[in-house]
């Protein structure tokens, strides 16, 4: 199976700044990742895939990068809804996996 | 607009069964993938496995494998996940969500989730 190793597993921000969230794939996926935000007591939201298209609806602060191995998720001018836990999720092979989240804070 | 609409809490007994429903709208239910994944009480996203809506192959995850059944009834657009022998550590929030319409892997639309909880 892939392993999927986010970091950091938890940060704090203040409102208004960028944050970047890492995922490292164990093998090469390509281009096959997505990037999810859950808030306490929901369902996860799609925000990203392919690495770095943004899902209809998705506001452009959310921007993805990367490509074989290494991945990245950034968030410009963090809002109060901004906080939450983030995954990704690689969809390269069976089984797809999920990297272990990172929950974003305010500071 | 695309909804997916999940049955309601479990409570099981350990060693019994359960089956979780996901009604499919606002899109051609044959046209989409279907995907199960379960989240753990304050953890992690975890796959359970993917079915075809319109042959009704599946692709289970091996940890679920010989526990897992994924069906559907097109002539009411719904999914179910059944998982048996049922322990403990099952219990979870338990969700569909849809793959995206080229991308199969993609999880665009989510359900609710429905929690099942294993308890003697």
């Amino acid at each position: 199976d892939i392993q999927m190793t986010q970091s950091p597993s938890s940060l704090s921000a203040f409102v208004g700044h960028r944050v970047t969230i890492t995922c490292r794939a164990s093998q090469d996926i390509s281009n096959s990742l997505a990037w999810f935000q859950q808030k306490p007591g929901k369902a996860p939201k799609s925000l990203i895939y392919g690495a770095f298209s943004l899902q209809s609806g998705v506001p452009s602060k959310f921007s993805g990068s990367g490509f074989g191995t290494d991945f990245t998720l950034t968030i410009s001018n963090l809002q109060p809804e901004d906080f939450a836990t983030y995954y990704c999720q690689q969809y390269d092979s069976y089984p797809y996996t999920f990297g272990q989240g990172t929950k974003l804070e305010i500071k | 607009q695309v909804q997916v609409v999940q049955s309601g809490a479990e409570v099981k007994k350990p060693g019994a069964s359960v089956r979780v429903s996901c009604k499919a709208s606002g899109y051609s239910f044959t046209s989409n993938y279907m995907h199960w994944v379960r989240q753990a009480p304050g953890q992690g996203l975890e796959w359970l496995g993917i079915i075809n809506p319109s042959g009704g192959s599946s692709f289970y995850a091996e940890n679920f494998q010989g526990r897992v059944t994924m069906t559907r009834d097109t002539s009411t657009s719904t999914v179910y996940m059944e998982l048996s022998s049922l322990r403990f550590e099952d219990t979870a929030v338990y969700y569909c969500a849809r793959g995206f319409d080229d991308i199969s892997g993609f999880l665009d639309y989510w359900g609710q989730g429905t929690p099942v909880t294993v308890s003697s």
